[in-house]
């Protein structure tokens, strides 16, 4: 079993701050997504970084993978109370997903 | 467009009873089909998944078992369900990346 840890596992900040949320293994992937999750519903993906020091921008997001591929960062800025939620990391191995162990997000008006 | 349908969204069920959840894929063919079970807030544990009709994969030893009876159906089941069956589970179909039905919250008393 491949083993992600995020951190922090729990994060408040107030509307208008930055915030980064790190996701790391000592595994290497293929690929790496991010997703977040509304309670009771399932994970909506956000991205997928491929290439080893791989940076996207998603709008107020941007996503790095690392040089070696065995972490990620996920950072936000000026966040939102619609930013509020569980953020996963997932590494892909072969067939397989393997998820990080969540960080949960709330942005308080 | 691919969709993924997951049922039922709750269910109570007591300690013994048998379980069948059911989800089914629409849009694709042959698609890598998996099963996770999620702890409040937390990650997503791989319980099982699936390349092709027959084939099931299993991560983790416990009293569920699955199948994949057609192409775009896979059940997650089990004969006796435990206390510790409890949770949230989760059923994703892809290739690169993994899309996620609603889910089905599972309450065993």
């Amino acid at each position: 079993t491949q083993l992600l840890e995020q951190s922090p596992q729990f994060l408040s900040i107030q509307e208008g701050e930055n915030l980064t949320v790190y996701c790391n293994s000592s595994s290497v992937f293929s690929s790496l997504q991010w997703y977040r999750q509304e309670p009771g519903e399932g994970p909506v993906l956000l991205v997928t970084v491929v290439t080893g020091g791989e940076v996207k921008k998603l709008k107020r997001l941007t996503f790095q993978f690392g040089d070696a591929r065995k972490d990620s960062s996920l950072h936000i800025t000026a966040a939102q109370p619609g930013d509020t939620g569980l953020y996963l990391c997932a590494g892909a191995v072969g067939n397989q997903f393997y998820f990080g162990t969540g960080t949960s997000l709330t942005v308080i008006p | 467009s691919q969709t993924i349908h997951q049922w039922p969204a709750t269910l109570v069920q007591p300690v013994g009873s048998p379980l069948s959840l059911e989800c089914t894929v629409e849009g694709t063919s042959n698609p890598n089909l998996y099963w996770y079970r999620q702890a409040a807030g937390r990650g997503l544990q791989l319980l099982f998944y699936s390349v092709g009709i027959g084939q099931i994969s299993s991560e983790v030893p416990q009293n569920l078992s699955a199948s994949r009876p057609q192409d775009r159906q896979f059940i997650l089941s089990s004969k006796k369900l435990l206390l510790s069956d409890s949770g949230f589970y989760l059923c994703a179909w892809g290739y690169t990346e993994a899309f996620f039905g609603q889910g089905t919250r599972l309450t065993v008393v």
